[in-house]
């Protein structure tokens, strides 16, 4: 399979613990994205990268959220002391790079905080 | 307000029927366009990709850009049961190429 891959498909944790999401890009993939989507609505922006460079963060990225995409391949996703407000779908996307926008996603990493 | 309007459906239509779904818009920066399928709990799926104004077609899929009226549609001739999905529009800007405003998205429900 060469699509967009992320790791865990499902993540039940407790309130208060952390938890951590990996996402494997398209080969060659240029820009990797990580997107929210809740229940009833489209994704909402969370951050991008170009290679291994964060290049834009959404105000919806709080200081428990962190994102790394080391040597440009995979990307990790991080969330700190989650809160039952961080259930969702978290999404990553890629795309070729520069003056391509067509992004291809992967199946998600559905979280619930209990 | 938000930036991207789409109706939230259900739309239901009999098989074979012709699906007409669009979204409007407010900020007349955004340049490229996009429709994604998305299946319950599923990822989001690209179907068609447009930049600027215009019309694209790719095999039962047609989408439409008209930048002056700010309102993007896509249709899907030929229905089929299988289309049962909710559809999502995206569009975004050239000097933000990663950052996307996704519509909350449609509900579309082919019947036999």
């Amino acid at each position: 399979d060469t699509g967009v891959s992320q790791n865990p498909r499902h993540k039940i944790t407790k309130r208060g613990q952390n938890v951590t999401f990996r996402c494997d890009p398209i080969s060659e993939h240029n820009r990797l994205y990580w997107y929210r989507q809740t229940l009833g609505q489209g994704p909402e922006f969370l951050t991008y990268f170009q290679n291994e460079a964060q290049l834009e963060k959404s105000r919806l990225l709080s200081d428990r959220f962190s994102a790394e995409r080391p040597k440009g391949s995979f990307s990790t996703l991080e969330i700190q002391r989650t809160e039952q407000g961080d259930s969702a779908m978290y999404l990553c996307a890629s795309s070729p790079g520069t003056g391509v926008a067509e992004a291809f996603f992967g199946q998600g990493t559905r979280l619930t905080v209990v | 307000q938000k930036e991207v309007e789409q109706d939230p459906g259900p739309l239901s239509v009999p098989e074979g029927a012709i699906v007409s779904l669009n979204c409007t818009y407010s900020n007349s920066a955004f340049q490229y366009f996009m429709w994604y399928r998305q299946y319950s709990r599923k990822g989001p799926e690209l179907l068609m990709y447009t930049y600027s104004s215009g019309n694209k077609e790719d095999g039962r899929f047609t989408a439409q850009v008209d930048k002056s009226s700010k309102y993007i549609s896509l249709f899907i001739r030929d229905s089929q049961p299988s289309d049962s999905a909710t559809y999502l529009c995206a569009m975004g800007t050239t000097d933000s190429w990663g950052k996307f405003q996704f519509g909350a998205g449609t509900q579309v429900v082919v019947t036999p």
